[in-house]
């Protein structure tokens, strides 16, 4: 079962930021937190992943707690091909690689 | 940059048939990976593999699922006969290792609807 909590849903204004919460409560010490998006039934596109400090990268900003329980993804200026849907991932460490994939949050940009 | 190919984009096949799907993984990526999506669903993992062998599968991949590193560079995921509910979005992936700070990088999926 995904380890990971997220809204169903949300939209966004075109321009602005983006926040994209997630829970992940139950997040061992040595587990990743991965982000995902897929647009429009493409392959899932590779965002972001983080341990315990924040991250960025010329894509988003990922900000994790102290207790590492939640992350946030943060788009800094949403554009219209944003929409998409954003998966959270926390990465199991004796998996051989795989990633379990949630139902993820539907992002809407709206212009 | 480099980037995960599949092919062909959709495949039309009639229950029963053999199908092959195709990937060409990123050039100095040592471990593979097949996942499917049927229309509506959540991404699903089927098979992961590495030197040549299955590394890990899940329940879903059963007998009538192979898969094969034929050559160098290509990839296939192969289905003995298919049935209707095949019908699914077929992601490759790639990664350079399988540790849990790697990257995998999807394909652009096959589509394959079966009749």
């Amino acid at each position: 079962d995904a380890k990971t909590t997220q809204p169903p849903s949300m939209d966004c204004a075109e321009g602005r930021a983006a926040n994209l919460p997630c829970n992940h409560s139950t997040i061992s010490g040595n587990e990743y937190v991965y982000w995902y998006r897929q647009i429009h039934s493409q392959g899932p596109q590779y965002i972001i992943h983080g341990l315990k400090n924040n991250e960025t990268n010329e894509m988003a900003s990922l900000i994790i707690t102290e207790d590492r329980k939640s992350s946030t993804l943060i788009l800094p200026h949403a554009t219209l091909r944003d929409t998409a849907v954003y998966y959270c991932i926390v990465r199991v460490t004796d998996s051989w690689g795989k990633f379990q994939f949630g139902a993820g949050t539907q992002v809407v940009v709206t212009p | 940059e480099p980037e995960v190919t599949q092919t062909p984009s959709h495949q039309v096949t009639q229950m029963g048939q053999e199908v092959i799907l195709r990937c060409v993984p990123i050039s100095n990526h040592l471990y593979f990976y097949w996942y499917r999506q049927i229309l509506g669903q959540k991404v699903e993992f089927l098979v992961s593999f590495y030197n040549n062998e299955i590394s890990e599968k899940s329940e879903i991949f059963d007998d009538q699922f192979s898969v094969e590193r034929p050559d160098g560079s290509n990839f296939t995921l192969k289905i003995r006969s298919t049935k209707l509910e095949d019908s699914a979005m077929y992601f490759c992936a790639s990664s350079a290792l399988a540790t849990s700070t790697d990257t995998q990088y999807f394909g652009p999926g096959t589509r394959l609807t079966v009749l």
